[in-house]
């Protein structure tokens, strides 16, 4: 079946630091792609989305780009800051009345 | 701004007792969900509903029942609350297909003592 794949956390970074969090998928066909951010004691909030491949999502100054070569839509933001700091998924979506496939999560702290 | 909407931020139950979570929303979605997450184990799907009166179970429905009257209301039943149940519990809803994402609610931590 389908499924995703984070980077494992915990991701330590000093504030203006770059961030790439990896996200791969295995699915039949060609998933929608989205990323959510989970900040302390939230749900879950829509970050971006890709629908198609070589799409790219942004948002807050993060972008991801659906790769379909390598079956990839990894996380960046050339400069994080303190507020950054949660927890971000990736999920997939495979069209139909199929539910969206979440990753593990993947924790990100930012420090001043 | 469109919401969902989960009735507590912070529950204390004791062992035993029956418990409700509540969650509405507000965007006409045929779709909504129930989840749990603890640390370490991601977002588990507990039950799914893709209409009114309509319940799928999810990957661990053990121990929890839903209740969908209403097209924007769905709630999550403990039917004897035990500690393993202490958890973040979030809903969602989505249009039928799923292509927009989901929408979350901000959850509601539920503690059993």
């Amino acid at each position: 079946g389908d499924s995703v794949t984070q980077m494992e956390g915990p991701v330590t970074l000093s504030e203006e630091a770059c961030l790439t969090i990896n996200c791969t998928y295995t699915a039949t066909g060609y998933p929608s792609l989205f990323w959510y951010v989970q900040y302390p004691g939230e749900g879950l909030q829509l970050l971006l989305k890709a629908t198609k491949a070589d799409d790219k999502g942004s948002n807050k100054g993060f972008e991801a780009t659906y790769r379909k070569e390598t079956t990839s839509f990894h996380l960046e933001k050339g400069s994080v800051q303190v507020s950054d700091s949660a927890v971000y998924f990736c999920a997939s979506y495979s069209g139909g009345y199929n539910k969206l496939i979440f990753g593990a999560g993947t924790r990100l702290a930012v420090h001043p | 701004d469109v919401k969902v909407t989960q009735s507590s931020r912070y529950l204390v139950k004791r062992t035993g007792e029956k418990v409700f979570l509540e969650c509405v929303q507000d965007m006409d979605h045929e779709n909504m969900f129930w989840y749990r997450q603890d640390p370490g184990l991601g977002l588990r799907l507990i039950y799914f509903s893709y209409d009114v009166k309509m319940k799928e179970k999810g990957d661990i429905p053990e121990g929890y029942s839903v209740s969908r009257e209403k097209k924007e209301r769905f709630s999550l039943i403990l039917e004897s609350a035990s500690t393993n149940q202490t958890s973040m519990y979030l809903c969602a809803s989505s249009f039928r297909t799923g292509g927009s994402g989901y929408t979350f609610g901000s959850g509601t931590r539920l503690t059993v003592v």
